[in-house]
């Protein structure tokens, strides 16, 4: 299995620019997770979909970022205008989301490095 | 409140030396946690997960961990620490709808 896929691995762009992120998941799996991890925050999660349907986008900073996932094999996650502390590592996981409860494994993509200058 | 609190931000240890990585958790019901491990410019990968059961979980690369309900605790542990075990180690809850909870990690550094 080629586990989850992201793209790009580094985006360096301008404040004000619109940034774009991919992720593919693992084939199979209907769970879907976003999450930012930074120097002062940590890892956080952003934005769940389950079935390609956003569950929970509390984690959502502010309305410059959106997420979409118009299909099982594709997600989106995209900041516009894009600022400086927008800069971080932005991972993508999936998981096979079975049990209903809590127990589903999370796989991570590789990550994102992005460099707002 | 959820949270999950991993007190050494900083670990050496030498080679061939054992290792204990601290967890702590805040939960209200059983908990289901998860150790991940993250290399330089990677992503994060799974040492293993407690859900119920035994309370001393086996994982990859030699890693086990204890959960203590008593404690709250779920203490990663490798009897002998190779140079490539040098990383950062998440400790992480699994609260509703998947929702992973992460500590603020441990930087596992090894000496020669």
């Amino acid at each position: 299995d080629a586990g989850v896929i992201q793209s790009p691995r580094h985006e360096v762009t301008e404040m004000g620019q619109e940034v774009t992120l991919r992720c593919k998941p693992i084939s199979g799996h209907n769970s879907l997770f976003w999450y930012r991890q930074t120097m002062m925050r940590g890892l956080e999660l952003l934005i769940y979909f389950n079935n390609n349907v956003p569950i929970d986008d509390s984690g959502m900073p502010e309305d410059r970022f959106s997420a979409k996932m118009p299909n099982a094999s594709f997600s989106t996650l995209k900041i516009q205008p894009s600022e400086p502390r927008d800069s971080a590592v932005y991972f993508c996981a999936s998981s096979q989301r079975t049990s209903g409860k809590s127990t589903d494994t999370q796989y991570f993509g590789p990550g994102t490095r992005l460099t707002v200058l | 409140a959820q949270s999950v609190t991993q007190p050494d931000i900083h670990i050496t240890v030498s080679e061939g030396a054992s290792l204990e990585l601290r967890c702590n958790y805040s939960y209200g019901a059983t908990p289901y946690l998860f150790w991940y491990v993250q290399s330089p410019g990677q992503g994060l990968q799974l040492l293993l997960k407690y859900f119920s059961g035994d309370t001393l979980v086996q994982g990859i690369k030699g890693f086990e961990a204890e959960f203590k309900r008593s404690q709250s605790s779920f203490n990663l542990r490798k009897p002998s620490v190779h140079w490539s075990d040098a990383a950062e180690y998440f400790c992480a809850l699994s609260g509703g709808y998947n929702k992973l909870i992460f500590g603020a990690g441990t930087r596992l550094a090894v000496h020669p």
